[in-house]
């Protein structure tokens, strides 16, 4: 089976770097994706990490270490509309994706 | 280039009457996902469709629901008859491919009273 595991909440303050955390478990890895939902909206496509390491996007990175079975998030110079909840999800073998409970990450002042 | 919509975008119905959520994906997308989140929990994989047929149902959670893709264009969740645990956000994604990137729609909030 699958297991995934996200810190609860986060706070972070504007202009800062953070860093959200994700481990898993899993039979077959086909990779690990990275959501974001805003409170009340469609959860929106951030990355897809299959190979070990870092991809930077813009002002979001995500890393992957297979052997590990952990990921993080990164985002930086936060801004508040970056508060939301940070969904790691893995698509098991033959099966689509697997979320995680994600992480409401709240940007202050 | 059209998201994935979905109607309605709210529904309060009583407990033992039936509802009907549907799905249009983004055009082009043979792959159809329906995910639910109850309150407080992670969102769950429902089924998958590829074009109309239906690739996996194991998360469906009985026989109280029921979904269809006639066409492979449109899909609908059908729950009949509606108990107090269905209460949550349907959520509906496609993807040109398996393991491509999922686009989701807005989702339908279901409470059931």
């Amino acid at each position: 089976g699958q297991n995934i595991d996200q810190p609860t909440e986060m706070t972070a303050t504007e202009g800062a770097i953070v860093q959200i955390n994700c481990t898993y478990q899993t039979s077959g890895f086909n990779g690990l994706f990275w959501y974001q939902q805003h409170a009340g909206e469609a959860p929106t496509f951030l990355s897809y990490n299959v190979l070990d390491g870092l991809e930077e996007k813009g002002r979001f990175s995500s890393f992957l270490s297979r052997s590990k079975g952990y990921s993080y998030l990164l985002l930086k110079e936060l801004q508040m509309k970056d508060s939301a909840s940070y969904l790691c999800a893995l698509p098991p073998p033959n099966t689509p994706l697997v979320f995680g409970k994600g992480t409401r990450l709240s940007v202050i002042a | 280039e059209a998201g994935v919509t979905q109607f309605p975008s709210h529904s309060v119905i009583e407990k033992g009457q039936t509802v009907t959520l549907r799905c249009d994906p983004i055009s082009g997308h043979d792959n159809l996902y329906w995910y639910r989140r109850v309150m407080g929990k992670e969102i769950k994989f429902l089924l998958h469709f590829v074009k109309e047929s239906k690739q996996d149902e194991s998360g469906m959670p009985n026989n109280r629901f029921l979904a269809e893709r006639t066409g492979g264009t449109y899909s609908t969740l059908k729950v009949q008859p509606a108990e107090l645990e269905d209460s949550g956000v349907y959520f509906c994604a496609s993807s040109q491919a398996e393991l491509y990137e999922q686009y989701f729609g807005p989702g339908t909030r279901l409470t059931v009273t």
